[in-house]
């Protein structure tokens, strides 16, 4: 248990479904983190939110829509993915946004598009 | 550009030591990470380095020289359970957290 939580576990969407990926921590942090991890592939970050406020967003195509209503939950929307958006999204938080502190992963939803 | 450099897959034999190695070429430096990913489970903190030397912790151990750009993580006594991905990962000047592709551990008997 890392107090991190995603759902759900797997996904499998058609190009043309909306959905959207949750994640919540209860550890209290105030940073929360969407990555990408395709196989052999480093980790790609996507989003950052700091105390609720988007800090990052990596070139990230806007058939990904991130939401943070408060500091313990993110969420990801989804609609027309394509084959190539199949791929494991972890979401991780940390105590802030400062650089020396770890990140804390949720296992991740594995998101298949057909 | 910026790069990760480690090893995509080692094999080691329970109860032996294993130094995974990582190097980088970042714009700046502000720390290391070095994580554990077992498969299909979340990246789970191991170490983090930001000053040259040794950083021991159990079985395991972190080293980071930032003049050659070059960290190890060192696994000792290995068991079983230890059979999982190793992700490291630096902190460049701006602030970004740059992964490398991680290394596959693979521990047999």
């Amino acid at each position: 248990e890392t107090g991190v939580t995603q759902t759900p576990r797997h996904l499998v969407m058609g190009m043309t479904n909306k959905k959207s990926l949750k994640c919540e921590q209860h550890l209290g942090h105030n940073a929360m983190y969407w990555y990408k991890q395709s196989a052999k592939k480093p980790l790609e970050l996507m989003f950052v939110y700091n105390f609720k406020e988007q800090t990052e967003n990596n070139s990230v195509p806007s058939r990904f829509s991130p939401e943070c209503p408060n500091s313990s939950h993110l969420f990801l929307h989804l609609h027309t993915l394509q084959p190539e958006d199949s791929a494991l999204y972890l979401c991780a938080s940390s105590q802030d946004a400062e650089v020396h502190q770890p990140q804390h992963f949720g296992d991740g939803t594995r998101l298949s598009i057909l | 550009g910026q790069n990760i450099d480690q090893p995509t897959e080692m094999t080691a034999t329970e109860g032996a030591i294993v130094q995974i190695n990582c190097t980088y070429q970042t714009s700046g430096f502000n720390g290391l990470f070095w994580y554990q990913q077992h498969a299909g489970e979340a990246p789970t903190f191991l170490s983090y380095n930001v000053l040259d030397g040794l950083e021991e912790k159990g079985r395991f151990s972190s080293f980071l020289s930032r003049s050659k750009g070059y960290s190890y993580l060192l696994l000792k006594e290995l068991q079983m359970k230890d059979s999982a991905s190793y992700l490291c990962a630096v902190t460049d000047s701006n602030y970004q957290l740059i992964w490398g592709a991680g290394t596959k551990l693979i521990i047999k008997p």
